[in-house]
């Protein structure tokens, strides 16, 4: 079975850009959450979605956003990109609740931002 | 609000030798407990996991890990390293609130592994 696959798995941008960055989950997950991971330091949570609604969002901008699509594929948009938004961007998806939370990673999007 | 605290940063062990990586945590109740980890590059991989019941839990790739309420503690043990366990360990807490799960990851421990 096809794990979580996120795209592109590199990227560079410039400042005031914006990106897209693309997550499918495991078939059968409905909940697909976003992390931001810059180096040195542990993936830091940005948006949940279960179902096409937003769950939970972490301590980030609004210029953060993101969105679930009926075949529970997600994405995440970014706007006006700072310098500071260079990172590891994480997508995990996990099943309905009941798993206790139980994420199952993509090998990331790695932007870069000059 | 939660937190959860991985207090080293690089840890340098030989081949063959044990471990051991400490995660505390600060949360008013239990809450669910992990451990990820990560390679060069890639993305995260669970290795176990703490709901309930017996305090001892037992992962893949020969991890272990021990919940200690009275230290509200959860760390990762292995009897005998191997090379390939060299990698960046995550201990993670998550809080659940109206049927969501939201994780709170530590900074993580660099695993270092000596021939």
């Amino acid at each position: 079975d096809a794990g979580v696959t996120q795209s592109p798995t590199h990227l560079i941008k410039t400042r005031g850009q914006h990106v897209t960055l693309r997550c499918s989950p495991i078939s059968g997950h409905k909940s697909v959450s976003w992390y931001q991971q810059v180096l040195g330091q542990g993936p830091q949570f940005i948006f949940q979605y279960y179902e096409k609604e937003e769950r939970g969002r972490g301590n980030f901008p609004d210029r953060f956003s993101a969105r679930q699509f009926p075949n529970y594929s997600s994405e995440l948009n970014v706007n006006a990109l700072l310098l500071g938004d260079s990172a590891l961007y994480l997508c995990a998806s996990s099943l309905p609740s009941g798993s206790g939370g139980e994420l199952f990673f993509g090998e990331g999007s790695r932007l870069t931002v000059l | 609000a939660q937190s959860v605290t991985q207090p080293d940063i690089h840890i340098t062990v030989s081949e063959g030798a044990s471990l051991e990586l400490r995660c505390n945590y600060s949360y008013g109740a239990t809450p669910y407990l992990f451990w990820y980890v990560q390679s060069p590059g890639q993305g995260l991989q669970l290795l176990l996991k703490y709901f309930s019941g017996d305090t001892l839990v037992q992962g893949i790739k020969g991890f272990e890990a021990e919940f200690k309420r009275s230290q509200s503690s959860f760390n990762l043990r292995k009897p005998s390293v191997h090379w390939s366990d060299a990698a960046e360990y995550f201990c993670a807490v998550v809080l659940a609130s109206g049927g969501s799960y939201i994780p709170t990851f530590g900074r993580g421990t660099s695993l270092i592994v000596h021939p």
